[in-house]
């Protein structure tokens, strides 16, 4: 059964640091998302990725983030300078179409020193 | 307000007995529905969507959409100790989904 995967699982980093998130999504799937959650709180939207632009973005996604899809698998997040809050768990996921179904990773817990 | 609400719980069953989860949204333009479930540190497994009002079954789960009073639930039958978990409830709107916090459901044996 096709899933979503993500590297690294764990990533801790110095506050500061540029972090770099990959997922790779279901293939067919034309929908990519990043959410996270910090330890104990709920998923939080942060944005929202179609045919090769962001199609939404929360308050949360501020001009530290960023994402790509540099090639035909790949959808990448960028932290580009690291705070002690950003550690959380992040989570890619992919869906065929915008209403329907999320599938998500496995997530990538990151830890800001 | 915020856009989706579940009682946190905890919530403690039997095993064999029925838990009911509920959930209720704020904004009536949603199209799509949706029940989680999350093991502690893993990712949100999908357990049911529904999209119109009414029930949907599958195997011991059922959820119910009340679009008109905004409200989701999820029954599940025959509870195991499997079922042990933290149940999200997500709604979408846009190309975005929702969550709320989460109810989490022990299941006693």
């Amino acid at each position: 059964e096709p899933e979503v995967t993500q590297t690294p699982s764990h990533q801790v980093t110095q506050m500061g640091q540029e972090v770099i998130l990959r997922c790779v999504p279901i293939s067919n799937h034309l929908y990519f998302y990043w959410y996270r959650q910090i330890l104990g709180q709920k998923v939080e939207f942060l944005v929202s990725f179609y045919n090769n632009e962001i199609s939404e973005k929360s308050e949360i996604f501020d001009d530290q983030f960023s994402v790509e899809r540099p090639d035909g698998s790949n959808f990448t997040l960028k932290i580009r300078s690291t705070k002690l809050e950003d550690s959380a768990m992040y989570f890619c996921a992919s869906s065929v179409v915008s209403y329907e179904t999320q599938y998500f990773g496995p997530g990538t817990r990151l830890l800001v020193l | 307000q915020k856009e989706v609400e579940q009682n946190s719980g905890p919530l403690s069953v039997p095993e064999g007995a029925i838990a009911s989860l509920n959930c209720t949204y704020s904004d009536r333009g949603s199209q799509s529905f949706f029940w989680y479930r999350q093991y502690s540190g893993k990712s949100p497994e999908l357990i049911m969507s529904i999209y119109s009002n009414g029930d949907k079954e599958d195997g011991r789960f059922t959820a119910q959409l009340n679009k008109a009073s905004q409200y989701v639930s999820l029954l599940i039958r025959d509870s195991q100790p499997s079922d042990s978990a933290t149940y999200l409830c997500a709604v979408n709107r846009g190309n975005q989904f929702y969550f709320g916090t989460g109810t989490s459901l022990t299941v006693i044996p």
